[in-house]
């Protein structure tokens, strides 16, 4: 089935210690977003890539980069990762940036930081 | 810029009863979504409502869209404790963006 797929499910990083968190999928949308969502809160939008063109939001902080080599895989890097970075996060994609585009949302990679 | 207040935030209730959680915002959206969460997963897209007025009906599930596109309610009958999780209401903004309300949290307790 074509699926958006977030590895890994868990991961445990060290404060300050570099982390990436992966994202694969096989709907070949052209649009890649990443989420951040604390617990009970909705999810917060980081970034998107449509294509190869990246698009920040103006209050991620630069601690938070984003690599997508091509159409499939878009990777999350969190540089320095503090306490406040534990978080889910979640990775979705949409054919296009239109208004009637679903977004379809992979099951999210939990982060822990000790 | 746009935002979207969900209520309420928490929601605990017994089996059987009924629930409306309310979506506001002082901006009109081209079209608004629903979405349900459970814990360790992605959010799960439900409905979409995109004209003024619509009703859409997903088994004991009721979603309307405001007249004005400004505001949605989702309505659930007869609730199950499968119905438990966290509903998100998102309006669509530009360039696709999704504007997630705040959540709620449903527990439907046996």
């Amino acid at each position: 089935d074509a699926m958006v797929i977030q590895n890994p499910r868990y991961q445990v990083t060290q404060f300050g210690k570099p982390v990436t968190l992966s994202c694969s999928q096989t709907l070949n949308h052209n649009v890649m977003y990443w989420y951040q969502q604390k617990s009970s809160q909705a999810p917060k939008l980081l970034f998107h890539y449509y294509d190869k063109d990246f698009n920040n939001e103006a209050d991620t902080p630069d601690n938070f980069q984003s690599r997508r080599p091509n159409t499939s895989f878009c990777f999350l890097d969190i540089r320095s990762p503090g306490l406040g970075d534990a978080a889910m996060y979640l990775c979705a994609t949409s054919l296009a940036r239109l208004a009637k585009e679903t977004q379809y949302f992979g099951p999210g990679t939990r982060l822990l930081v000790l | 810029t746009q935002l979207l207040e969900q209520s309420p935030q928490f929601l605990s209730i017994q089996e059987g009863e009924n629930l409306t959680v309310y979506c506001n915002s002082s901006s009109v959206f081209s079209s608004l979504q629903w979405y349900r969460q459970e814990p360790g997963e992605g959010p799960v897209l439900l409905v979409t409502v995109v004209t003024g007025g619509e009703v859409k009906k997903l088994k004991r599930l009721t979603f309307q869209f405001g007249d004005a596109r400004k505001d949605s309610s989702l309505h659930i009958t007869a609730a199950q404790p499968g119905d438990t999780g966290l509903y998100l209401c998102a309006g669509v903004g530009q360039g696709g963006k999704l504007i997630f309300g705040q959540g709620t949290e449903l527990s439907v307790k046996p």
